[in-house]
């Protein structure tokens, strides 16, 4: 069965720095794999998929994400972090036969301080 | 992109009353259907899939009689929590899916009384 797992519950970061959010997936084949961002009670916003290509995947709002298939990451980063950017982030992945259901991890909360 | 778009954005109701939750495609015609189900500070949990015409699929554990799911159109499908108790309080999002993507509803933030 496939899963996601995101380690940090919440990371902090101050604004200007770089930030990072983890994520590791088990996913039997070739997954494809998603980063969505919530704001408060709000629906998932779409930030960047990889399904094959590039291991480095840019994305919206200037995330980018890196594809590590021996260490099954796809660590969501961006260079300089915004107060905005605070939100609940998800990493999701599916299998890559046929049209399968979405699996999530369980969300970290990044927190940009000014 | 493709918009999804749910109705109502918050609904509180009395225990024992049911509520029904619209989720639309408004720009694409979305054959399959998804809902979720969201607690506080957890992540998404897959209530069932619905595909057009034909009844939904649940996830073990979720009881379709409680939760009620119609897809009656192409870009038309129905939650309905059936005599819902505070235990249903949630929110609930749904997604469609356009090709090989899925894209997410803002939600519905049900709080029962």
């Amino acid at each position: 069965a496939q899963s996601v797992a995101q380690p940090e519950d919440q990371v902090n970061v101050a604004e200007g720095n770089p930030l990072t959010v983890k994520c590791t997936y088990s996913v039997s084949g070739n997954p494809y794999l998603f980063w969505y961002v919530q704001y408060p009670n709000r629906g998932l916003q779409f930030l960047l998929k990889y399904i094959t290509g590039d291991n480095l995947v840019k994305g919206s709002y200037g995330f980018e994400a890196e594809f590590n298939k021996s260490q099954t990451s796809f660590h969501l980063k961006k260079p300089s972090a915004l107060v905005s950017d605070s939100a609940l982030y998800f990493c999701a992945s599916r299998g890559n036969t046929g049209f399968q259901k979405l699996v999530f991890g369980t969300g970290t909360r990044l927190l940009v301080s000014p | 992109g493709a918009v999804v778009s749910q109705h109502p954005s918050w609904v509180i109701c009395k225990s024992g009353t049911s509520v029904k939750i619209e989720c639309r495609s408004l720009d694409f015609q979305a054959t399959t259907m998804f809902w979720y189900r969201q607690f506080p500070k957890q992540s998404l949990m897959l209530m069932a899939t619905s595909n057009e015409g034909s009844k939904a699929t649940y996830e073990q554990g979720v009881e379709k009689d409680k939760f009620l799911i119609n897809h009656a159109s192409l870009t038309l499908s129905t939650l309905t929590v059936t005599s819902a108790h505070p235990e249903d309080s949630s929110f609930y999002i749904c997604s469609a899916r356009f090709g090989n993507e899925q894209f997410f509803g803002p939600g519905t933030r049900l709080t029962v009384l």
